[in-house]
C-alpha cells in the first residue's frame, strides 16, 4: 500500500524552527517529484514547495522563500521541510504528496494525513 | 485571495448534476493542466481529476473535468450525500513558478 506519513509538527514560538519529515512506504520515493502543501485550520489549500527526484530543482511559495528548505533522502525514502523564522501565518496542517508519474502536468496525489504546525507565543 | 477563482458554495439534490467552475489566467490554466481535489470533512484531500479530464484509478466516472481557455470545470453526476465535501482546483503557474489552488467550493447535497 502506498503511504506517506508526516511527522515533526508541534507548537513553536514565532521566530523558531521546526523540521518536518515525510516517510514513504509501499513505493520508492526516488522516482517522484515531491510536494509540500499546507492548509491553515478551516482554510483552503496552499502549495508550499516542490522538489525534483534528485533534488536538483526546488520551487517555493514566495512567502516561505529564504525561510523554508525542502530536501530529500532517497536512500531513506524520506522527504523533509526545514522551517526557520516561523511566523503566526505559517500555522497550518502540512501535507506531503507526490506528483503522480501518470500525469503529464502538475498534480498532487498520495497525500499523507498531515502534521499540524502551530506558531504562537 | 486565491490565484484561481471558485464559487464558495454550490448545492443540488441527490441524483442531480452539479458543476464547479475554476477561473484563472494565461499563466496558469491557460498554459498548464488542471487538477481537481475532493476533501471530505476531517480528511486529507484526494486527487479526483488530473491533466484536465483524466481520472485516477478508483475514481468513479460520475466525476468529470474539462478545460477551455483560462477556465476549467468539474462535473459531478448522480449526486450522493457522500459527495458532500470541499472541492479544489489546482494547476501550475508558469509566471509564479509555483503551484496554485482555488479557494475551494463547498458542495452541499440537499
Amino acid at each position: 500500500e502506498v503511504q506517506l506519513v508526516e511527522s515533526g509538527g508541534g507548537l513553536v514560538q514565532p521566530g523558531g524552527s521546526l523540521r518536518l519529515s515525510c516517510a514513504a512506504s509501499g513505493f520508492s520515493l526516488r522516482t517522484y517529484w515531491m510536494i509540500w502543501v499546507r492548509q491553515a485550520p478551516g482554510k483552503g489549500l496552499e502549495w508550499v514547495a516542490n522538489i525534483k527526484q534528485d533534488g536538483s530543482e526546488k520551487y517555493y511559495l514566495d512567502s516561505v522563500k529564504g525561510r523554508f528548505t525542502v530536501s530529500r533522502d532517497n536512500a531513506k525514502n524520506s522527504l523533509y521541510l526545514q522551517m526557520n523564522s516561523l511566523r503566526a501565518e505559517d500555522t497550518a496542517f502540512y501535507f506531503c504528496a507526490t506528483n503522480p508519474l501518470y500525469s503529464d502536468g502538475w498534480a498532487v496525489d498520495s497525500w499523507g494525513q498531515g502534521t499540524l504546525v502551530t506558531v504562537s507565543s | 485571495q486565491s490565484v484561481l477563482t471558485q464559487p464558495p458554495s454550490v448545492s443540488a439534490a441527490p441524483g442531480q448534476k452539479v458543476t464547479i467552475s475554476c477561473s484563472g489566467s494565461s499563466s496558469n490554466i491557460g498554459k498548464n493542466y488542471v487538477s481537481w481535489y475532493q476533501q471530505l470533512p476531517g480528511t486529507a484531500p484526494r486527487l479526483l481529476i488530473y491533466d484536465n479530464d483524466k481520472r485516477p484509478s478508483g475514481i468513479p466516472d460520475r466525476f468529470s473535468g474539462s478545460k477551455s481557455g483560462t477556465s476549467a470545470t468539474l462535473g459531478i453526476t448522480g449526486l450522493q450525500t457522500g459527495d458532500e465535501a470541499d472541492y479544489y482546483c489546482g494547476t501550475w503557474d508558469s509566471g509564479l513558478s509555483g503551484g496554485v489552488f482555488g479557494g475551494g467550493t463547498k458542495l452541499t447535497v440537499l
